[in-house]
């Protein structure tokens, strides 16, 4: 069945330093979303990616959804401490299928 | 708008015992889904309906688990008997359609002793 990884699984950064971190899918994928869980909250959804190659950006967080549809980033510029928790992507299967949640990467920012 | 309702936020229950969740989504999303979230992992799909009718419950564990959405709004998830490696945080989640983005609710967190 479809496999979507994460990495990395942790991410630790001076608050104001960068932050990436990617999806990738065993196969070709519809659309991608990104959700971001806060500690003791449940995910909230930041962003759907449809087309290969979108780009796609909301304030200091940029998203790219991959030529091949088969992968995505999320990239935070400037980490504050509001970002920490752990963000999740989710890839929708070409064939009309269920998402498949990948099993994040938690980030903590210390000040 | 309000956002998904779920009930109860957490349950204790011993090994053998039977429990249920429920989930109302919100107004008008036609699909609702049955999530289970173990500690460090994502979440992973148990059930999906889309108005009453089930369209994906081929990772529910169907000896143990029950779910229904009879009027094709709330719903109620059960697991009869419970196991220990059944603790985890059991969310709902709705959506305008299948692919549609997903709200979840504040989710159930079980533990079974």
């Amino acid at each position: 069945g479809q496999q979507v990884m994460q990495i990395p699984q942790y991410q630790h950064v001076q608050e104001g330093e960068d932050f990436t971190t990617y999806c990738n899918s065993s196969t070709t994928l519809s659309n991608i979303q990104w959700y971001k869980q806060r500690p003791g909250g449940h995910p909230v959804f930041l962003i759907q990616l449809v087309k290969s190659g979108e780009v796609k950006k909301q304030k200091r967080l940029t998203f790219q959804f991959g030529e091949a549809k088969k992968n995505s980033s999320l990239h935070i510029t400037a980490t504050q401490t509001t970002d920490v928790g752990t963000y999740f992507c989710a890839g929708r299967g070409t064939n009309a299928g269920k998402s498949t949640f990948g099993d994040g990467t938690t980030l903590t920012v210390k000040p | 708008e309000a956002g998904v309702a779920q009930s109860p936020r957490y349950k204790i229950i011993e090994k053998r015992q039977s429990v249920a969740f429920w989930c109302n989504p919100i107004s008008g999303h036609a699909t609702l889904y049955w999530y289970q979230q173990i500690l460090g992992q994502g979440p992973k799909l148990l059930i999906q309906f889309q108005n009453n009718g089930v369209v994906d419950d081929s990772q529910l564990p169907k000896d143990r688990f029950s779910a229904e959405r009879l009027k094709g709004v709330d719903s109620t998830l059960k697991i009869q008997p419970a196991k220990l490696e059944d603790s985890a945080v059991y969310l709902c989640a709705s959506s305008s359609g299948s692919g549609s983005p997903l709200h979840f609710g504040n989710g159930t967190r079980l533990t079974v002793t």
